[in-house]
């Protein structure tokens, strides 16, 4: 099983709509949780984080995490064509600061 | 700019030759990180430090690769006798322990390739 799995995608929705990016994790240990966005041919850029249950809002990105079921989630509100872009799902284990990240979900929004 | 950058953006090397790559990072971040991605996956942490000192290193690692930060500002990463299968970007990132968070800030990267 891998430490942090996200489904590859495409993911694709129509501009306007709600992009929904689900991301699981494997070690109860996980501390703190990241989203990356990640243009083709460019680096990761950080949209957000959250280590805390519940729901936290920045804009239009909402991230939603759940201990118990160990899942985090990144809803887009009102996605846009420049949204498209693999989305990266990061986590921090308790006993150390590197990030373990999944493989990303690319996300495609359609005018 | 007062993000992270590395240099250089691009790389083509010959096996067997010995490449370096240097990042400095957000000037009062006192940590960084080398990653290293390949097409189609995230980032596979390779090591950090917290100022000078080198805290963790993968086992993805192997002997050829050696990380230094002598002042804890910028660092470098050396490969030694590159291999094909060194080919990917490498990623620096840094960060400032302050609070839960631990956000890291990636650079553009250095894209490596070994023919």
């Amino acid at each position: 099983q891998k430490e942090v799995e996200q489904n590859s995608g495409p993911l694709s929705v129509p501009e306007g709509a709600i992009a929904s990016l689900n991301c699981t994790y494997s070690d109860r240990g996980s501390q703190s949780f990241f989203w990356y966005r990640q243009y083709s041919g460019k680096s990761p850029e950080l949209i957000m984080f959250i280590y805390s249950n519940g729901d936290k809002e920045d804009g239009r990105f909402t991230a939603q995490l759940n201990k118990a079921s160990q899942y985090v989630s990144l809803l887009i509100r009102d996605s846009q064509p420049s949204d498209s872009a693999t989305y990266l799902c990061a986590v921090n284990l308790y006993n150390t600061d590197k990030l373990i990240f999944g493989t990303g979900t690319r996300l495609q929004v359609f005018p | 700019d007062t993000g992270v950058s590395q240099d250089p953006r691009h790389k083509i090397t010959k096996r067997g030759q010995n490449v370096t790559f240097r990042c400095d990072p957000i000037s009062e971040h006192n940590r960084l990180y080398w990653y290293r991605q390949t097409l189609g996956q995230g980032p596979e942490f390779l090591t950090y430090f917290q100022n000078e000192a080198q805290l963790e290193k993968s086992r993805l690692l192997s002997d050829r690769f050696s990380a230094e930060r002598p002042k804890g500002s910028f660092s470098t990463l050396e490969i030694q006798r590159t291999e094909q299968g060194d080919s990917a970007m490498y990623l620096c990132a840094s960060s400032l322990v302050a609070g839960s968070g631990n956000e890291q800030f990636f650079g553009p990267g250095t894209r490596l390739t070994v023919l």
